[in-house]
């Protein structure tokens, strides 16, 4: 059981934007701004797209964009593209020993 | 560029041990930085962190597998190994190695080795 709660799947057409949501509890989400997003396409390796809530590694499009509020994160592609079709994941800091990933949203592009 | 290799055997019985190494190239792995992690994931779910190991050996596992866990590091290598003993079919999964920054951000992964418990 994840500590974190997203939804199974969400979907959207090319170009729409789409919002995926996290929530923890105030021990972790809302305790702490270290909030990251994995993007991870089946058979690869998961790609960090967002650290510290709203920061993107570089080579990251400003495509994904993430950002907070209370106990619930928030990860918003825009434009979306065909390519985005993934599972994506959220993780947090919580200072504790538990794992610390979301369940895991699959993204469907239509 | 940072890049991390998991290696070990696809297959392992029952009731054995199932042990990974990863590879660290492209940077450091005794910085005092980051923190050596593994994560998994089942067949049709999602990551489950297990564990993490720093250069100086100090270790955080996962309390629901730290009673059959253990990890180990050889800095002059450049290479972090995971145990995990007594498995089931319930340990079969994708097995990732990552660094950690120390705030739950893992910035670098393996491209992860399937492990399958079977007879």
């Amino acid at each position: 059981q994840s500590a974190l709660t997203q939804p199974a799947s969400v979907s959207g057409s090319p170009g729409q934007s789409i919002t995926i949501s996290c929530t923890g509890t105030s021990s972790d989400v809302g305790a702490y701004d270290f909030v990251s997003w994995y993007q991870h396409h089946p058979g690869k390796a998961p790609k960090l797209i967002i650290f510290d809530v709203t920061k993107r590694p570089s080579g990251v499009s400003n495509r994904f964009s993430g950002s907070k509020s209370g106990n619930t994160a928030s990860l918003t592609i825009s434009g979306l593209q065909a390519e985005d079709e993934a599972d994506y994941y959220c993780c947090s800091y919580a200072n504790s020993d538990s794992s610390p990933f979301g369940g895991g949203t699959r993204l469907t592009v239509l | 560029q940072v890049q991390l290799q998991e290696s070990g055997p696809g297959l392992v019985k029952p009731s054995q041990t199932l042990s990974l190494t990863c590879t660290v190239s492209g940077g450091s792995i005794n910085s005092g930085d980051y923190f050596w992690s593994w994560v998994r994931q089942p067949p049709g779910k999602g990551l489950e962190w297990i564990g993490y190991i720093f250069e100086t050996g100090d270790t955080s596992y996962n309390p629901s597998l730290r009673s059959r866990l253990s990890m180990s590091v050889d800095t002059s290598k450049k290479q972090f190994s995971l145990n995990l003993k007594s498995v089931t079919a319930a340990d079969t999964a994708v097995y990732f190695c990552a660094r950690e920054t120390g705030t739950n951000t893992f910035d670098f992964w393996g491209q992860g080795v399937l492990v399958t418990v079977s007879s």
